[in-house]
């Protein structure tokens, strides 16, 4: 099983100010790696997959990079609405498996 | 507009059995894969089960013998049996469509079924 590994668990950041999340896996998953966004009492939601591609509707300040063993999902200019807990997750292989998630947090 | 429903969820004994069912709309489960996954409280996310448009199953080690995913092509829906159910089977339970074309990223996500295994 490939084991992500997602730091820091908590991040402090304030409002306009630059985040970057880091995401490690335990071996290659090549760039099948998405990136997911979620608010408490709310379902996930896809921001970037392919490493790199955003998905529909996500603003260009959310930016996603790295291959093979790191990668990181940068958030430029935060505003309230990206105060919450991102994942990764691997599908290079089975089982799929996520990463024990990042808290953006206001600082 | 795709959407996904789940429904079914609650509240069982430990060693009980539970059926989680998953309404799609927008698109058909017979040609893209759906997959579950849950939320134990306060935890990450945890992969359990994929349905694959050819029919084949997938399950994650800690429910594999337990769990059954299954679909009905004619009404759009993704069924989980879960079976022995445990107290660590507690969690939200989210029906997911994969992103296609063998990339098993999620792109879309219902609501989430809450499942609480305790006597």
């Amino acid at each position: 099983e490939i084991v992500m590994t997602q730091s820091p668990a908590t991040l402090s950041v304030s409002p306009g100010e630059r985040a970057t999340l880091s995401c490690r896996a335990s071996q290659s998953v090549s760039s099948n790696l998405a990136w997911y966004q979620q608010k408490p009492g709310q379902a996930p939601r896809l921001l970037i997959y392919g490493a790199s591609t955003r998905a529909a509707g996500i603003p260009d300040r959310f930016s996603g990079s790295g291959s093979e063993t790191e990668f990181t999902l940068s958030i430029s200019s935060l505003q309230s609405g990206d105060f919450a807990v991102y994942h990764c997750q691997q599908y290079n292989d089975w089982p799929l498996t996520f990463g024990g998630g990042t808290k953006v947090e206001i600082k | 507009e795709v959407r996904l429903v789940e429904s079914g969820g609650g509240l069982i004994q430990p060693g009980g059995s539970l059926r989680l069912t998953c309404v799609v709309y927008g698109f058909s489960v017979s040609t893209n894969d759906v997959t579950w996954v849950r939320q134990a409280p306060g935890k990450g996310l945890e992969w359990v089960s994929i349905i694959h448009t050819d029919g084949r199953e997938v399950y994650a080690d800690s429910v594999r013998g337990r769990f059954t995913i299954s679909r009905d092509n004619s009404k759009d829906m993704v069924y989980l049996q879960m079976n022995s159910l445990r107290a660590e089977d507690t969690a939200v339970y989210y029906c997911a469509r994969a992103g296609g074309d063998s990339a098993f990223y999620i792109d879309f996500w219902g609501q989430g079924a809450p499942v609480t295994v305790s006597s």
